[in-house]
């Protein structure tokens, strides 16, 4: 019973470095995102996909690119990293629009 | 763009009592969702709400939806240790592609 799994869990990197999280799930699920969440905001919409081969902007884009070339993983990247990206990313999937998601365990990333 | 409020953003409560948390939304949504997040954990979801008047129970824990208000409660009843988390609400546009999260409410329930 895998459901989400992100990777790394831990990260730190020097600003203007690059790095590219994966998110995987085993629920076939069509729609899959990724949040970051920082302290007294909540989680934030960075992209999501409504299904392999589709991306889609969410509320805070800018600084990130995602892919989703198989089904079962969405990769968020960061071509260079700044302090304003230090945050907790959370990967998310649903199987339908509109419903309840299942989220991962998150990954915690330091840019110094 | 479509805001999520709520509060308090904490709340710390005496084993046994009641208490509410209130979520307040910015633009018509007729779905809201609330979560629950232990310390250093995912979020687990907890209700989905459909629909105007909606009502779901589980435990001690109740949500409500009022659409034309724009709120929504989770009121905790008898609170038990095993509750201290923190909550958040979320809506979703009515498309369906966009997802907001409240800044949430962090919950100590103190023995």
């Amino acid at each position: 019973n895998a459901g989400v799994t992100q990777t790394p869990k831990f990260r730190v990197l020097k600003t203007g470095q690059s790095m590219t999280l994966l998110c995987a799930q085993d629920m076939n699920h069509e729609y899959m995102y990724w949040y970051r969440q920082d302290p007294g905001m909540g989680l934030r919409l960075i992209h999501y996909s409504v299904g392999e081969g589709t991306t889609a902007k969410g509320e805070v884009p800018d600084g990130y690119n995602v892919s989703r070339l198989k089904k079962q993983n969405f990769l968020l990247g960061l071509e260079s990293a700044a302090p304003s990206q230090t945050s907790v990313y959370f990967c998310a999937s649903s199987y339908f629009l509109r419903e309840p998601q299942h989220f991962g365990d998150g990954t915690r990333l330091s840019i110094l | 763009e479509l805001k999520v409020e709520q509060n308090p953003l904490f709340l710390s409560m005496q084993e046994g009592k009641n208490y509410t948390i209130y979520c307040n939304y910015s633009t018509t949504s007729d779905r809201l969702y609330w979560y629950r997040q232990d310390p250093g954990k995912s979020l687990e979801s907890l209700f989905v709400l459909l629909s105007n008047g909606a009502v779901k129970q589980e435990g001690r824990l109740m949500a409500s939806l009022d659409t034309k208000a724009r709120l929504s409660t989770l009121h905790i009843t008898a609170a038990v240790h095993d509750l201290s988390a923190t909550y958040f609400c979320a809506v979703d546009s009515n498309t369906g592609n966009q997802f907001y999260f409240g800044t949430g409410t962090s919950l100590t329930v103190i023995p």
